[in-house]
């Protein structure tokens, strides 16, 4: 069964720390990987990812994929509380987008 | 960025009524949007896509006849939720990919839904 994994569930860290956060997948005619941020309504986008190996970069936010071992991280430096979210990764394969569980960050004062 | 919008953001409503709930692009246009559903505390699950001009396409379990979905133009699509219950008391959230970008998911803020 295809499927998109996200770790860790919950994550705390204190401010200026930096995360490292993961998603896994297994899924048939992978198109993109894409990742949001999500704080009380509906996700916000961050990156969408296609090739491996090129990092994006926005900010203190950047990610990367791996095609070959099927997975993408999103590392966020220097966090601020205002990066306290939820992260969703969604991967598109074929016509179908399927989220992760989401990773919930709280970053602390 | 490209702009989607919802409405109603909540309503609450008596069990066996119907709720509709519309999503639209503001500044493009979308052939086709996403419709999902978030219970609290769980990752968004994919209910529906949305063709303009065309019948929606359902994922496996959901209900067509009780989530009727009409997308009238290439900024609106409509969700309608038929004799709700408490069950169907969700987050519904729809979301529009950018033409020539379909990969590039924009959401709109979402509806909350309460069925009493």
């Amino acid at each position: 069964e295809d499927k998109v994994v996200q770790s860790p569930l919950s994550l705390v860290v204190h401010e200026g720390d930096t995360v490292t956060l993961n998603c896994s997948y297994e899924v048939t005619n992978f198109r993109s990987l894409l990742w949001y941020k999500q704080e009380k309504k509906a996700p916000t986008f961050l990156f969408m990812l296609t090739s491996s190996g090129i990092e994006k970069k926005s900010g203190r936010l950047s990610s990367i994929l791996d095609k070959k071992e099927l997975f993408s991280i999103l590392n966020i430096t220097a966090t601020q509380t205002g990066d306290s979210a939820v992260y969703l990764c969604a991967v598109i394969y074929g016509n179908k987008l399927v989220f992760g569980a989401g990773t919930i960050l709280r970053v602390k004062s | 960025g490209a702009v989607v919008s919802q409405h109603p953001s909540w309503v609450i409503c008596k069990s066996g009524t119907s709720v509709k709930i519309e999503c639209r692009s503001l500044d493009f246009q979308a052939t086709t949007m996403f419709w999902y559903r978030q219970f609290p505390k769980q990752s968004l699950m994919l209910m529906a896509t949305s063709n303009e001009g065309s019948k929606a396409t359902y994922e496996q379990g959901v209900e067509k006849d009780k989530f009727l979905i009409n997308h009238a133009s290439l900024t609106l699509s409509t969700l309608t939720v038929t004799s709700a219950h408490p069950e169907d008391s969700s987050f519904y959230i729809c979301s529009a990919p950018l033409a020539g970008s379909t990969d590039t998911q924009y959401f709109g803020p979402g509806t909350r839904l309460t069925v009493l």
